[in-house]
């Protein structure tokens, strides 16, 4: 069975300064992973996807994800955040043999601070 | 491209109700996804259909939740009765293809509270 797991509940930050949300998954098989984000009173937003090939992705809204296979990990970043970034952001993980049935980690809430 | 369209946004009820929540989405998308968030349980998958057809419906809760596609433009989730634990935002969300390389395009979701 396949999991996923959000480190962090909330993180705060200060405008401008880097961020790091951590997810880790468990899965038997090859996995495909996405970040989401949530803005208040809305549904998710795709921010990027990992499927193959290089292991650093780039997402919408200057972030990026890196999968590590080796630590099951594919952690989000993002160098300088805005107030704007301020949202739950959402890792999930599918296989191909789930056609596309999505596993949805808790959250992490990205609370930026001015 | 009006994305996916979720009626109503809120509805509120009272426990032993016939509640109903509607979605259309993406022309073109041929999954339809229906989640359910709560603080508690975060998202939920509760069914998924391909092309119409219901393929997994393992986490719908119970019998008293039934859900729809009768065709490529709308959906349906019904709870008959309703009961105060329903209470929750219920997300539809459709794809393109057959869905695991393809992003699900999310409504702005239906907020249920039930009484």
């Amino acid at each position: 069975a396949q999991s996923v797991t959000q480190l962090d509940s909330q993180v705060p930050v200060f405008e401008e300064a880097p961020v790091e949300l951590r997810c880790n998954y468990s899965s038997s098989v090859s996995v495909y992973l996405f970040w989401y984000v949530q803005y208040p009173n809305q549904g998710l937003q795709l921010l990027l996807k990992y499927l193959s090939g290089s292991t650093l992705v780039k997402g919408i809204n200057g972030f990026e994800a890196e999968f590590n296979k080796s630590q099951t990990s594919f952690h989000l970043r993002k160098p300088s955040v805005h107030i704007s970034d301020t949202a739950e952001y959402f890792c999930a993980v599918t296989h191909s043999s789930n056609t596309g049935k999505l596993i949805f980690g808790q959250g992490t809430t990205l609370q930026v601070k001015p | 491209d009006a994305g996916v369209i979720q009626s109503p946004r809120h509805e509120v009820t009272e426990m032993g109700q016939e509640v109903t929540l509607r979605c259309k989405p993406i022309s073109g998308h041929n999954s339809l996804f229906w989640y359910r968030q709560t603080m508690m349980r975060g998202l939920e998958l509760l069914i998924y259909f391909n092309n119409n057809v219901p393929i997994d419906d393992s986490g719908m809760p119970e019998d008293r939740f039934s859900a729809k596609m009768p065709n490529a433009s709308f959906s349906t989730l019904k709870i008959q009765p309703s009961e105060p634990r329903d209470s929750a935002v219920y997300f539809c969300a459709s794809s393109r293809g057959t869905g695991f390389g393809s992003p699900l395009h999310f409504g702005n979701g239906t907020r249920l509270t039930v009484t």
